[in-house]
């Protein structure tokens, strides 16, 4: 049982480029999000899913963009990278009314 | 406009000792309210939850104190131990838990 899987752990992006964060989860969980966290501030919702085909944007959506075919898999898309977008993101996953379970985290520097 | 606030970014406490974290709200709505403990280069990792319609919740050392008028919450582990050492986040969401809002974390000590 692996819980959240992240991919890849770390990576390096120029400017404008794009690219997209893995994360799958086993436990059958309906729910699903991505967070980013920067230095000093907690974690920040970019998008989450309530179920296979249903997204909705959080906090600070723009610059991201997600789907959700399966229940497993919910992958992040950077359309073209800015330096704003460096951080570390976490995929999460729960049911609902129970605390989220969370990947180990992408650090991501866009230079 | 900071929803969730930690106001401590630290707090230093002896092995053995009782460890208060305190976290405010802004937000009425909120329905449920949970804590999570991060250790360096790790996600995040669920601790202990709250719903609104109860002042009290204990798991083992922790427990989590819930005071819908003042707005505020805070968790109390005791005995404190030194794995107990990691940033401690609150979050906050309304009803299902799926949005969560998180507050700035405070980084626990516990010393020898």
């Amino acid at each position: 049982n692996a819980g959240v899987t992240q991919t890849p752990k770390f990576q390096v992006l120029k400017t404008g480029q794009s690219m997209t964060l893995q994360c799958a989860q086993d436990m059958n969980h309906e729910y699903m999000s991505w967070y980013r966290q920067d230095p000093g501030m907690g974690l920040r919702l970019i998008h989450y899913s309530v179920g296979a085909g249903i997204t909705d944007q959080g906090e600070v959506p723009n610059g991201y963009n997600v789907s959700r075919s399966t229940t497993e898999d919910f992958p992040l898309r950077l359309l073209s990278a800015a330096p704003s977008q460096t951080s570390v993101y976490f995929c999460a996953s729960s049911q609902r009314d129970r605390g989220s379970f969370f990947g180990q985290g992408t650090r991501l520097t866009v230079v | 406009d900071q929803q969730v606030k930690q106001n401590s970014p630290s707090l230093s406490v002896q092995e053995g000792r009782i460890s208060i974290l305190n976290c405010d709200y802004t937000n009425s709505m909120f329905d449920y309210f949970l804590w999570y403990k991060k250790y360096p280069a790790e996600g995040p990792t669920f601790l202990i939850s709250i719903s609104s319609i109860k002042d009290k919740n204990e798991d083992g050392r922790f427990t989590v104190f819930l005071n819908k008028s003042a707005k505020h919450l805070s968790l109390h582990i005791v005995p404190s131990q030194p794995g107990d050492s990691a940033v401690y986040f609150c979050a906050a969401s309304g009803r299902g838990a799926q949005k969560l809002v998180f507050g700035q974390g405070t980084r626990l000590t516990i010393n020898p």
